[in-house]
């Protein structure tokens, strides 16, 4: 199975600051790699996929890059509902998760 | 706009089985790959099945092999996921979720652009 890792574990941040999130797979996906936002009693929301594609509605502060092994999450400026935990997920065979990061205040 | 509403969890005993559905909308459900993932609350996310768009391909995690069977309707606009044999550790909170695609390939695999609320199964005695 492909194994993602995400760090850090715990991000505290404030609202305005750059969050740079980490997802580092065990092996090449290329470029397969999505990204979800989840908030607290709520389902999972598409935020990137393949690497660098923001999904549908998806404001322009998240961005998504990395190729291989390595890709990251950033968000150019916190604001208030951009809280919450994010997971990464490849797809390059079948499919994982990484085990999240969450943004805090 | 596209919704997924998931129903038919509760408490379970160890050995039991429940059947979940996921009743679709806002979209054409028989172009669609369709999967369930689920979560232990707290913790992270395990895709647990899939269905190809015309049902003719299933897939499962080996967690759930041979326990569960995923299953859809498309004249209903319906998924459903038959749980056998529950055991504790599938207690969980499980999402239906959407595929981009109609296919559903070992590589490259799919990711998921629509999610439901979820419905909470527990297996406890």
């Amino acid at each position: 199975d492909i194994v993602l890792t995400q760090s850090p574990a715990t991000l505290s941040l404030s609202p305005g600051d750059r969050a740079t999130l980490s997802c580092r797979a065990s092996q090449n996906i290329i470029n397969y790699l999505a990204w979800y936002q989840q908030k607290p009693g709520q389902a999972p929301r598409l935020l990137i996929y393949d690497a660098s594609n923001r999904a549908t509605g998806i404001p322009a502060r998240f961005s998504g890059s990395g190729s291989g092994t390595d890709f990251t999450l950033t968000i150019s400026s916190l604001e208030a509902e951009d809280f919450a935990v994010y997971y990464c997920q490849q797809r390059r065979f079948w499919l994982t998760f990484g085990g999240g990061t969450k943004v805090e205040i | 706009e596209v919704q997924l509403l998931e129903s038919g969890g509760g408490l379970v005993q160890p050995g039991g089985s429940l059947r979940l559905s996921c009743a679709a909308s806002g979209f054409t459900f028989g172009n669609y790959a369709m999967s369930w993932v689920r979560q232990v609350p707290g913790k992270g996310l395990e895709w647990v099945s899939a269905i190809s768009a015309s049902g003719g391909h299933t897939h499962y995690a080996d967690s759930v092999e041979g326990g569960f069977t995923i299953s859809r309707d498309n004249s209903k606009n319906t998924l459903h996921l038959q749980m056998d044999s529950l055991r504790a550790e599938d207690t969980a909170i499980y999402y239906c979720a959407k595929a981009p695609g109609a296919e559903v390939l070992a590589t490259p695999g799919w990711h998921f652009d629509f999610w439901g609320r979820g419905t909470l199964v527990t297996v406890s005695s």
